[in-house]
């Protein structure tokens, strides 16, 4: 079982939906959890991150840890076509003398406009 | 606008031939990230540098792949001898020191480089 699962879509949303990605992980220990936008070609780029259970908002996006269900979210209001792009979810937990890191596999998403 | 700057963008070269990757983390960032890109396996980890030491390299095929960070704004991962499986998208990504929480964040990738092993 990989350490995180996230379903690879791909997700086709009309422009102004709200969208919904998802990620489930199967290690307890995670204590910081982060989404990244990776356009066509280019390297990903950190959008959130947030530490333990709880919600973050910035903007149109909202991520939401829920360490009981081993369960995080990033929500996306008012979609734009701008936010085509792959979503990477991200983990990690605090380690001596290195911290540990995974991420999901991506879900691709295309706003229609 | 800080960027972590990757060389070369693309390569393209046969089995068995030796393969360097560089990159420029940002100025300031005491944390170097290599990772390696697939369809398949996504991102997976290859190493970690925090003040140029290596931290954790588990990742890496030892026997074929190496990182170093000769100094503090330049990275390298190199692989010899090349296999086709090796054929991916390479990102380093640096981070700022971490602050009060101790953790390290993979905050600014480059746009990779995509390598070819024919």
């Amino acid at each position: 079982q990989k350490e995180v699962e996230q379903d690879p879509g791909p997700l086709s949303v009309p422009e102004g939906a709200i969208v919904s990605l998802n990620c489930t992980y199967s290690n307890s220990a995670f204590q910081y959890f982060m989404w990244y936008r990776q356009y066509s070609r280019k390297g990903p780029e950190l959008l959130m991150y947030t530490y333990s259970s709880g919600n973050k908002e910035d903007g149109r996006f909202t991520a939401q840890v829920d360490k009981s269900s081993k369960y995080i979210s990033l929500f996306i209001r008012d979609s734009q076509p701008s936010d085509s792009a792959t979503y990477l979810c991200a983990m990690s937990v605090v380690r001596s003398p290195g911290n540990q890191f995974y991420f999901g596999t991506g879900t691709s998403l295309t706003v229609i406009p | 606008d800080a960027r972590v700057t990757q060389t070369p963008r693309h390569k393209v070269t046969e089995m068995g031939q030796e393969v360097t990757m560089r990159c420029q983390p940002i100025l300031g960032h005491n944390t170097v990230f290599w990772y390696r890109q697939t369809m398949m396996q996504g991102l997976e980890l290859l190493a970690y540098f925090r003040n140029r030491a290596p931290l954790d390299d588990s990742g890496m095929p030892k026997d074929r792949f190496s990182a170093e960070m000769p100094d503090a704004t330049l990275a390298t991962l190199k692989i010899q001898p090349s296999e086709p499986r090796d054929s991916a998208v390479y990102f380093c990504a640096s981070g700022p020191p971490p602050g009060g929480q101790g953790w390290d964040q993979p905050q600014h990738f480059g746009d990779g480089t995509r390598l070819s092993i024919l």
